[in-house]
């Protein structure tokens, strides 16, 4: 079955420090990949998104994650965070096919920036 | 910019009542899911729904659950009968089309059962 491990529970880092978060998958197929962040009380914002192509891909807020095969992972990163990224980040996949296609969430990260 | 809206935000009930989550998805979208999160835990899937009917649902999604597109706008999840463990926040997503492309999430709805 599909899953995806969020290695890290709760990660704090300094303002200006860079940011890795790890999240490793288990698919059959070629995954679509998927990081989210979830701020307090709010919903859940696509940060960025693979399925094809170049492995490393760019989003917003100046995350980028890179995919790779050989490890079954799909890490976040950012080179130098703010205050503002505070928040829980979800790695997802997405399962099933046809009108199905639901995500399928890691346990999420929960990343602290200390000023 | 377009986005997924849901009401209410917070619902509290009694243990055993029926409620209804109410989700407004992106308006040209086909694919609509609903998702919970328990306080502190992952975000789980419940249920996806297309050309109007249910096209996968969990081991979550029992019989106390059904979901419901009333009208062209609308999408609906009830709980005909809470317990104490369905306490949880309940997002709504609604997806354009294509595996690879962004579900769009609403704020969620954060339901207490007493």
């Amino acid at each position: 079955a599909q899953s995806v491990t969020q290695p890290d529970i709760h990660i704090t880092v300094s303002e200006g420090a860079s940011l890795e978060l790890r999240c490793n998958y288990s698919y059959g197929a070629t995954p679509y990949l998927f990081w989210y962040v979830q701020s307090p009380g709010q919903g859940l914002q696509l940060l960025l998104k693979y399925f094809s192509g170049d492995t490393l891909v760019q989003g917003i807020k100046g995350f980028e994650a890179e995919f790779k095969r050989s490890q079954s992972s799909f890490n976040l990163r950012k080179p130098s965070v703010h205050w503002s990224d505070a928040a829980e980040y979800f790695c997802a996949v997405v399962r099933g096919s046809g009108s199905a296609r639901q995500l399928t969430f890691g346990s999420g990260t929960q990343l602290t920036v200390l000023p | 910019e377009p986005e997924v809206t849901q009401t209410p935000s917070h619902q509290v009930t009694q243990m055993g009542q029926e409620v209804i989550l109410r989700c407004v998805p992106i308006s040209n979208h086909l694919y609509f899911y609903w998702y919970r999160q328990i306080l502190g835990q992952k975000v789980e899937f419940l249920v996806s729904f297309y050309n109007n009917e249910i096209s996968e649902k969990s081991e979550i999604f029992d019989d106390q659950f059904s979901v419901e597109r009333p009208d062209g706008s609308n999408f609906t999840l009830k709980i005909r009968s809470t317990k104490l463990e369905d306490s949880a926040m309940y997002f709504c997503a609604s997806l354009d089309r294509g595996p690879g492309n962004e579900q769009f999430f609403g704020p969620g709805t954060r339901l207490t059962v007493l």
